[in-house]
């Protein structure tokens, strides 16, 4: 079983568009981070967030932690080919010293 | 350019062979995690070192084996190789390991085990 369940998988849409994706798990964490990994490239920090119900915008991203602290969303706004990647949530696992585990991502395409 | 040097890029082997991966973290960074990355079983936790020691261990074969030497490189030894370890391999760093730690990634070194 996934510590953190990552929905949809794959996702293809039109530039202009707007989508969600979601993170989910029966645990409580901490604090939860979302990373971006473009095609041939390492996983990069878009952000994160520790209190619950915490909104945080990056630009056309906005990022929601649940109030329970067990689960996320990233909202993104008039998506652009550039958003195109695999979005990866992560949660630190075993306590404030813990791994960073991470959930099996939401791949996006966005056509021009 | 996140300051992590991974080498090589690219490697590929045969069944039953050994290979060297090796990571050079950002300046100053004391952690190096080592993930897995493969299309079913996603980006999975291998191993991390704090300063030399080990302090964690993930999902790692006996197979595989890893070390952080005193200049804080790392390198991670993968043995007897299969098919199935064939993926992308990445280094992160990270400064220290607290809740909200941001880790780094390098490009990964994709391994092709034939």
């Amino acid at each position: 079983t996934q510590l953190l369940e990552q929905s949809p998988q794959f996702l293809s849409i039109q530039e202009g568009e707007n989508l969600t994706v979601y993170c989910n798990s029966s645990s409580v964490f901490s604090s939860l981070q979302w990373y971006r990994q473009e095609p041939g490239e390492g996983p990069v920090l878009l952000v994160t967030v520790v209190t619950g119900g915490e909104v945080k915008k990056l630009k056309r991203l906005t990022f929601q932690f649940g109030d329970a602290r067990k689960d996320s969303s990233l909202h993104i706004t008039a998506a652009q080919t550039g958003d195109t990647g695999l979005y990866l949530c992560a949660v630190r696992y075993g306590g404030s010293q813990g791994n960073l585990i991470f959930g099996k991502g939401t791949k996006l395409s966005v056509k021009p | 350019d996140s300051g992590v040097t991974q080498t090589p890029k690219h490697l590929i082997t045969a069944t039953g062979q050994r290979v060297t991966l090796r990571c050079s973290p950002r300046s100053g960074d004391l952690s190096v995690y080592w993930y897995q990355q493969s299309l079913d079983q996603g980006l999975q936790f291998l191993i991390q070192y704090y300063n030399g020691e080990e302090r964690a261990k993930g999902n790692i074969l006996e197979r595989f084996s890893a070390q952080q030497f005193p200049d804080l490189h790392s390198e991670l030894n993968l043995s007897s190789l299969e098919l199935g370890d064939s993926a992308l391999y990445f280094c992160a760093s990270s400064t220290s390991g607290g809740p909200t730690g941001e880790l780094f990634f390098g490009e990964g070194s994709r391994l092709t085990v034939l």
